[in-house]
């Protein structure tokens, strides 16, 4: 079992509906998650950071996590032409210093 | 804002050859990473470092290896590249509340 796993997608929601982007973990010691939005050509950009349970909320971004049943998740609400890009979520585990990334939901939001 | 800069965005090698790709950030960050990204396989460790001349092996080390001299500057070394290490690398240094601020990468192909 992969340590992050994420649907690849691609994913297409019309422009002003909700996108909603899952991700689900193995590691119980997993302690901060992370939301990178990758334009294509570009390079990874985080957006959002979550902790603890519950939701948390920037603009049109809410994350939510649910450690009991290991997953994390994105909306984008009205979402735009310009949120369609790869979002990779990422998780940091207790005690260590680096990033595991998931391979990423390719975002296509349809004028 | 964090400027993390990587010395070329596109490099063609042949194989067999000794390749430096060079990353500088300039906010004095104990951490920085080396990834490398490939469809399908999303972002991969390959190694990392948490202070100078200390570096620690990522997921994929094999074929790798790093130096770190400076606290600013991270190198990647592919000792005899292969075609299999055709790929895009991102640099990336990490800071307050575990943020990773990538470098806008470097296209390597190896032929």
């Amino acid at each position: 079992q992969k340590e992050v796993e994420q649907n690849s997608g691609p994913l297409s929601v019309p422009e002003g509906a909700i996108a909603s982007l899952n991700c689900t973990y193995s590691d119980r010691g997993s302690q901060s998650f992370f939301w990178y939005r990758q334009y294509s050509g570009k390079s990874p950009e985080l957006i959002m950071s979550i902790y603890s349970n519950g939701d948390k909320e920037d603009g049109r971004f809410t994350a939510q996590l649910n450690k009991a049943s290991q997953y994390v998740s994105l909306l984008i609400r009205d979402s735009q032409p310009s949120d369609s890009a790869t979002y990779l979520c990422a998780i940091l585990i207790f005690g260590n210093e680096k990033l595991t990334f998931g391979t990423g939901t390719r975002l296509t939001i349809i004028p | 804002d964090v400027k993390v800069t990587q010395s070329s965005r596109y490099l063609v090698k042949r194989t067999g050859e000794k390749v430096f790709l060079e990353c500088v950030q300039d906010m004095d960050h104990e951490n920085m990473f080396w990834y490398r990204q490939d469809p399908g396989l999303g972002l991969r460790l390959i190694y990392f470092s948490y202070d100078v001349k200390m570096k620690e092996k990522g997921d994929i080390p094999e074929g790798y290896s790093v130096s770190r001299e400076k606290k600013e500057r991270f190198s990647l070394i592919l000792e005899s590249a292969s075609t299999n290490q055709t790929s895009m690398y991102l640099c990336a240094s990490k800071g307050a509340f575990e943020k990773l601020f990538f470098g806008s990468g470097t296209q390597l192909s190896v032929l």
